[in-house]
């Protein structure tokens, strides 16, 4: 089976730095998406990892490393607009993903 | 902006109500996926269609009847629904089924409301 999680709350105050665990157990791997989603919105993709290390994109970095079955999602500098609810999915050896439950991060001012 | 379109966005129906969602997609993918979200869950994959072929069931009840006539269309139709089946159903797309960077793009959610 899969086993996916996240803390299910975070609260930051804007322009700070805010980091997002994720920690899994699955039966393959095949890469590993963070995805954010706002209330009554659809998730939309935010990075993608399959090798051990950092990718960066702007105010967001993912993290992975396969060996301790883990990654870390950072969102830097943050504004009003990245309170929401971000998802860590794992895709599988072949094409499902599966899901943690979501991390809902709230910024104050 | 989204290239899934998913109608209609919130439904309320009966349990003995025969009702379908309809997703559409722009991007022209050729896999498309159901998810169901409820409430602090995670999502849950539900059928996969790849080129109009149903490559996934994951153990769906059978009052759930997907159908895929084509690469752009799916529709999931709900028939003597359970109240537990209240949930946000997702629908989302992806070039092929799950290559590198491939990722899914989801649409906005049917928020179905079973009394």
């Amino acid at each position: 089976g899969q086993n996916i999680d996240q803390p299910t709350e975070m609260t930051a105050t804007e322009g700070a730095i805010v980091q997002i665990n994720c920690t899994y157990q699955t039966s393959g791997f095949n890469g590993l998406f963070w995805y954010q989603q706002h209330a009554g919105e659809a998730p939309t993709f935010l990075s993608y990892n399959v090798l051990d290390g950092l990718e960066e994109k702007g105010r967001f970095s993912s993290f992975l490393s396969r060996s301790k079955g883990y990654s870390y999602l950072l969102l830097k500098e943050l504004q009003m607009k990245d309170s929401a609810s971000y998802l860590c999915a794992v895709r599988d050896g072949n094409y499902k993903l599966s899901f943690g439950a979501g991390t809902t991060v709230t910024v104050r001012a | 902006e989204t290239g899934v379109t998913q109608t209609p966005r919130h439904l309320v129906m009966g349990m003995t109500n025969k009702k379908s969602l309809k997703c559409e997609q722009h991007l022209g993918h050729n896999a498309m996926y159901w998810y169901k979200q409820s409430a602090k869950k995670p999502l849950e994959l539900m059928f996969v269609y790849s080129l109009e072929e149903r490559v996934e069931n994951n153990s769906v009840p059978s009052r759930f009847s997907p159908e895929c006539p084509n690469s752009s269309h799916l529709f999931l139709h709900l028939h003597t629904l359970q109240p537990e089946d209240s949930a946000l159903y997702l629908c989302a797309s992806s070039q092929d089924l799950g290559q590198g960077v491939d990722t899914q793009y989801f649409g906005p959610g049917t928020r179905l409301t079973v009394l």
